[in-house]
């Protein structure tokens, strides 16, 4: 079975851009979750999505969307790119539907870089 | 709050030492408990987990017991390899919170030949 997809592996932007990531979960899956990793804050939760419903959201401003589509996969956009956003997304798929099997298995991330 | 404190890093280790990195949580209930290593230039990787209070998960020579009394989840293993350098993260999830998993900050792993 496939592992969990991200595309664009590497991303390099401008300030002020927008960029759009892309996440395509295992087959079965119907969460996906997405991550901000930085070697400052660690590991930061941005939302999830089931079912094409964005059910949880973490602490992040309004420049930073998601959606997910029919077939569980996910996109998530940020708007004016901002030197600090320049981090490694990671996005999880899990079986998860009511809380139980939890575990989440993570895709290699996009790193972007915001110049 | 936090929900995961781990223990600092980095740590050193030759091969063959023992390895414990110590994990402690807060949170109500019964929540999953999970370890992901990640090596350089990749995602992370779900290397073992526990559900249920004295529950044991292993993997790969790695082992931790979910201890609700102490609200800790230590990851040890007996004789690290130097391919086991990584970085190491604890994770719990909290039942209230769908779709979020809590991290620690990760511990840096190096084994030396």
């Amino acid at each position: 079975k496939a592992g969990v997809t991200q595309t664009p592996r590497y991303l390099i932007k401008t300030r002020g851009q927008q960029v759009t990531l892309s996440c395509s979960p295992i087959s079965g899956h119907r969460s996906v979750s997405w991550y901000q990793q930085t070697p400052g804050q660690g590991l930061q939760f941005l939302f999830e999505y089931f079912s094409e419903t964005q059910r949880n959201k973490g602490n992040f401003p309004g420049r930073f969307s998601g959606r997910q589509f029919s077939n569980s996969r996910s996109e998530m956009n940020v708007s004016t790119l901002e030197l600090g956003d320049s981090a490694l997304y990671l996005c999880a798929s899990s079986l998860a539907g009511t809380g139980l099997n939890y575990e989440q298995y993570f895709g290699p991330g996009t790193r972007l870089t915001v110049t | 709050g936090n929900s995961v404190t781990q223990m600092e890093g980095p740590v050193t280790l030759s091969e063959e030492a023992f390895l414990t990195i110590n994990c402690t949580y807060t949170a109500t209930g019964y929540p999953s408990l999970f370890w992901y290593v990640q090596y350089p230039g990749e995602g992370l990787q779900l290397l073992l987990k526990a559900t249920k209070a004295d529950d044991k998960g292993s993997n790969k020579g790695f082992e931790a017991t979910y201890r609700k009394e102490t609200t800790s989840f230590h990851l040890e293993k007996g004789s690290v390899q130097v391919s086991d350098s990584a970085v190491y993260f604890c994770a719990v999830e909290r039942g209230s919170t769908l779709g979020r998993l809590y991290f620690g900050r990760g511990t840096q792993l190096t084994v030396w030949p």
